[in-house]
């Protein structure tokens, strides 16, 4: 039933590569986010939009950029990664203001 | 800055009992508060949302409350089974910078016995 979707669902790769993950919604949502969450530990908000070309830094401080070129896709960019990108991270969207968040499955990313 | 404090420790109930779990806060009501339940793995699946002029909202077998002057939310799960078994968030909203963003707690985690 989920319309959202992210990928790779896992990723394991070296230092300093670059990274893309990718989250795509078919919903024609115009608010994306991409939320950080170690295991155990509460959603972090790193990114958010509210439409194409609209991108904004969330409340934790993160080295990934974002881009929302078309509604659909808002993906996310680590330049070099770090072992301390190592995380789950999930994409979410929503119709409007003050409505639910629909989330995708998750990125889990290590970097070795 | 807003706080969310849900019970860290696991919630352990036998099946056929009401499970309640409580999600405090600690700064400004919000105008509205979620709960979604996650899986291991998988994402967060939104189950309720109440208003802050909203006492009660119930689906199913699932009711929420919202208490502004304790701070406080309580999620009830009757007649619990064991698919009910996961980690439940309370979200609030940030409407105080009309950013439209939610705050997540860190969840509790229900455990239901068979």
């Amino acid at each position: 039933e989920a319309d959202i979707y992210q990928t790779p669902r896992y990723l394991v790769i070296g230092t300093g590569k670059k990274i893309t993950l990718e989250c795509s919604q078919t919903m024609g949502h115009d608010k994306m986010y991409w939320y950080q969450q170690d295991p155990g530990m509460e959603l972090h908000l790193i990114h958010y939009s509210y439409g194409v070309n609209s991108t904004e830094k969330g409340d934790l401080s993160s080295e990934s950029t974002v881009s929302r070129i078309r509604t659909e896709h808002f993906p996310l960019t680590l330049e070099s990664a770090r072992p301390s990108h190592t995380s789950q991270y999930l994409c979410a969207s929503s119709q409007g203001s003050y409505q639910p968040q629909h989330f995708g499955d998750g990125t889990r990313l290590s970097i070795l | 800055s807003q706080k969310i404090e849900q019970n860290s420790e696991a919630l352990n109930i036998q099946e056929g009992k009401t499970a309640t779990l409580t999600c405090n806060y600690t700064n400004y009501s919000p105008a509205y508060l979620q709960w979604y339940r996650q899986d291991p793995g998988r994402g967060p699946v939104f189950l309720l949302l109440i208003r802050e002029n909203e006492k009660e909202k119930r689906k199913e077998r699932l009711k929420v409350t919202f208490d502004t002057t304790l701070k406080q939310s309580l999620f009830h799960i009757t007649a619990s089974q064991p698919a009910d078994s996961a980690t439940y968030l309370c979200a609030l909203d940030m409407s105080m910078d009309s950013s439209y963003k939610l705050i997540f707690g860190s969840g509790t985690r229900l455990l239901v016995r068979p």
